[in-house]
């Protein structure tokens, strides 16, 4: 399966500031996701990258607050911007390969907002 | 009321034991069940995943699923120190040739203990 690389594997940042999270892949995708995991919660999906076109986001997720970008097969970014406490989370990436598996999944970002 | 329900734990159990993780769902649109096994500090692996109702087996990992009752198992048979992590449940309602979005269930947490 697919080897997942995400940078950073964690940060600590500032009230009001913004974070691009970088997913990079080894071999071209088919399909790639982001995921937020909240502190003692499980996995919540926020959108699906699309390569070439704007993300699709969930219910309650929105560009604004979480801009992404896929510009390849191969790699995709999430921005967490205006970031507050609440934003303090895991942010996962995952992908699916031609292989027809299910999502494989990157050992996440883990960011803490002051 | 959650999608996808899954006892959060934890569970303590001897080397050797036979462990049951459980999760029940309430769409009845849900196609395609996984299970991922999640370690401290690391992302989601993929350990099971099946269509049919039934059991499927992998060494030491049987899956069981009951779409009439909208419920899955994961049974760990010999369990050993190293099958020490979270349990994730995750479910796909696939339409087309993508998983698409997967629904979790909160995840359990469970510890074998020499």
């Amino acid at each position: 399966s697919a080897v997942i690389s995400q940078k950073p594997s964690r940060d600590i940042c500032q009230r009001g500031t913004s974070l691009t999270i970088q997913c990079q892949v080894d071999s071209q995708v088919t399909m790639m996701f982001w995921y937020r995991q909240q502190p003692g919660q499980s996995l919540t999906l926020i959108a699906t990258a699309n390569q070439g076109s704007e993300a699709t986001y969930e219910s309650g997720f929105v560009i604004d607050k979480f801009p992404i970008s896929r510009p390849n097969l191969t790699f995709s970014t999430l921005t967490v911007s205006n970031m507050s406490p609440e934003d303090s989370s895991i942010y996962l990436c995952s992908v699916e390969d031609a292989l027809g598996q299910p999502q494989h999944f990157g050992d996440g970002t883990r960011l803490s907002i002051l | 009321q959650k999608e996808v329900e899954q006892d959060p734990g934890p569970l303590s159990v001897p080397e050797g034991a036979i462990v049951s993780l459980n999760c029940t769902y309430s769409n009845s649109a849900f196609q395609y069940f996984m299970w991922y096994r999640q370690y401290s500090r690391k992302g989601p692996e993929l350990l099971m995943y099946t269509y049919s109702s039934g059991n499927k087996e992998d060494g030491r990992f049987t899956a069981q699923v009951d779409k009439s009752s909208k419920y899955i198992s994961l049974f760990i048979r010999d369990s050993q120190p190293s099958d020490s992590a979270t349990y994730l449940c995750a479910m796909s309602a696939r339409g087309g040739t993508s998983y698409g979005k997967l629904t979790f269930g909160q995840g359990t947490i469970l510890t074998v203990h020499p």
